[in-house]
């Protein structure tokens, strides 16, 4: 069984660029995950797609945005990039229901110059 | 303006020790727990998870202890071995959906 695909693995941007990451969950998942990981702010939720619907959103800028196909795989979008939006982006799929083991990818290391 | 790193708790353990890694969460609401493991390089790697009705889960080598009282969750590792050394981070799910919410993490260094 196929795991959680990310693509890229590595982008370098510049400032004012738009970005948009990929996320293949798992075969038979539904729900696709997006966090923020960084060395200052560790690990942190950017919103959860559920059935092509954003079921959770966390606290970032409007400039990040998410979407979700009817094949389950999911999009995220950063716009006007800044610096400090380096990172390592990472998906984790599960299957929706409450209380279900959530899988991560490799994520996407991002790079802002 | 420059960004100031976590400072991760770390632990040190001989090879073959047990380990004992700590977190405290925050939401009382929380009922479903996991503890992840993220090598250097590569996304977080799923070890164990516990629901709130229970106290004590068992894996292969690890153990997860839940202590709802004081909102406080420990993995307990046996026979560590140099492959185990890696950042560990305890997640919760505040009962909204598939949300996490992660602990800042501690480094485990296992010595030969």
């Amino acid at each position: 069984k196929a795991g959680v695909t990310q693509t890229p693995r590595y982008l370098i941007k510049t400032r004012g660029q738009q970005v948009t990451l990929s996320c293949s969950p798992i075969s038979g998942h539904r729900s696709v995950s997006w966090y923020q990981q960084t060395p200052g702010q560790g690990l942190q939720f950017l919103f959860e797609y559920f059935s092509e619907t954003q079921r959770n959103k966390g606290n970032f800028p409007g400039r990040f945005s998410g979407r979700q196909f009817s094949n389950s795989r999911s999009e995220m979008n950063v716009s006007t990039l800044e610096l400090g939006d380096s990172a390592l982006y990472l998906c984790a799929s599960s299957k929706g229901q409450m209380n279900t083991e959530a899988f991560f990818g490799q994520g996407t290391r991002l790079t802002v110059v | 303006g420059e960004s100031v790193g976590l400072h991760l708790p770390t632990l040190s353990v001989q090879e073959g020790d047990n380990s004992i890694i700590n977190c405290a969460y925050s939401n009382s609401a929380s009922d479903y727990f996991i503890w992840y493991k993220q090598e250097s390089g590569k996304g977080p790697q799923f070890i164990i998870d516990i629901r709130s009705n229970m106290d004590k889960r068992q894996g292969q080598r690890v153990t997860v202890l839940l202590n709802k009282t004081v909102k406080h969750l420990s993995l307990q590792i046996a026979a560590t071995q140099p492959g185990d050394s890696a950042v560990y981070f305890c997640a919760e799910n505040p009962n909204q959906g598939g949300k996490l919410i992660f602990g800042q993490g501690t480094e485990l260094s296992v010595k030969p």
